[in-house]
Order: structure tokens, then sequence, then C-alpha cells
């Protein structure tokens, strides 16, 4: 079975510029997350979706990033403008969640991104 | 406060060493706890969840303390594929995950 999927697997770009991070979830799994990794603060929650609802986005360092998940199959995070400070790994996890049970968290390969 | 804090390490070790991590967390409140294994430049896959009476799964061994909030790992006989960074991770409610900034384990030949 195919894990989660993610695009582009690297980014270089230039301050300034908008960049948009894709993610396709494991099938049948209703929740999604955004997470954003670096050596400074380790790995972050940004935001998750349930059943593609934004449930809780207190993760999201700023108004210049912004997540939509339009299907159950397919989710973006997209930063802009897009700041030096931003350059970090950002992967997308899938789970199954329902009421009394808890599945595990899978997590796609990630997105290198580097602004310049 | 971090929600979730972890010994950096590394922990430098001989093949067949014995080695624990704790890590701590600040919310009485956590629900669920899991370990979590990152190799160099990968993706964090689920190594074992923990459970309020311990587990254990071969050489590894989890274990939950509510009264002191730590959770531990313990890694018996260590092999060289154990070299890696490993993250604890807390859930509070429902979908809310806190990772550790993760302990890195070099085990030596």
């Amino acid at each position: 079975d195919a894990g989660v999927i993610q695009s582009p697997r690297h980014e270089v770009t230039e301050m300034g510029q908008e960049v948009t991070l894709r993610c396709k979830p494991i099938s049948g799994h209703n929740s999604l997350f955004w997470y954003r990794q670096t050596m400074m603060r380790g790995l972050e929650l940004l935001i998750y979706f349930n059943n593609n609802v934004p449930i809780d986005d207190s993760g999201m360092p700023e108004d210049r990033f912004s997540a939509k998940m339009p299907n159950a199959s397919f989710s973006t995070l997209k930063i802009q403008p897009s700041e030096p400070r931003d350059s970090a790994v950002y992967f997308c996890a899938s789970r199954q969640t329902d009421r009394g049970h808890t599945g595990t968290q899978y997590f796609g390969p990630g997105t290198r991104l580097l602004v310049l | 406060r971090k929600e979730v804090e972890q010994d950096p390490g590394p922990f430098n070790v001989p093949e067949g060493a014995t080695v624990a991590f704790n890590c701590t967390y600040s919310n009485s409140a956590s629900q669920s706890f899991f370990w979590y294994r990152q190799d160099c430049r990968k993706e964090p896959k689920l190594l074992m969840s923990v459970y309020s009476s311990g587990n254990e799964d071969g050489r590894f061994t989890a274990q939950l303390n509510r009264a002191s909030q730590y959770i531990s790992l313990l890694i018996r006989d260590s092999k060289l594929s154990d070299s890696a960074t490993y993250l604890c991770v807390v859930n509070e409610n429902f979908n809310k995950f806190y990772f550790g900034s993760g302990t890195k384990l070099n085990v030596k030949p």
C-alpha cells in the first residue's frame, strides 16, 4: 500500500516567493497533520484536519502560512511570501481517528524547504 | 516550558549494551504516549506505544510513570541498527500531539 505521499521532496526558492507543499494521505485515514521540523525547535504541529475540516491551527506561525484540504485525498500547505526562517523540513502525517479508537500516525517522507 | 522534554544526547554505547532514555511531560491530563524512531534525513516512525502497565516489544521496554510525569525507553542488547534519534510523543487530547526534540543514540561496534 502507498504511504503518505508528499511533493515536492525538495524545494529551493528565493525570499518573497510563494511556496506550495502538497500531501496525499493514506487512503481511508480521516485525520491529516502538517508538521515542521528544525534543529532549533524540533518537530512542531502546525495544523491538523479531521474529515477535511481544520480543527486546530494554533501552531501556524503567522498569516503567511495557510493550509487547505479540499477533499479526503489531498492537502496543501502554502507559504506566501516565504522567508529564510521558514527553511525546514515539512512533514505531512495521517491517521485513522474514530471515537474510542486512535490509530498510528504515519508520516510522509517530508519536503525539505530552503528559502534563500 | 516545553510540553515534552528529552535529553538530546548523544548516547554513545557499544554493541550489546543496555541503554535507557527518559522523557518528561508537563500536562498531567495527557492521555497517550509513544516512542517514535527517526533515522537521519527520514521521517519519524512509530516504535511503540507506552501503556500504563509498561510494555515490552522484543529488546525494547517502555514504561510510564504518571505520578512523576515521565516516560522511559529501555533498549537491551543494542544493535548497530538501533542508531537513530528517539522521539518521545505525548497526546493531550484527540489529535493534539507534542513531540520531544529527540535523543540521539549512536551504537558503536
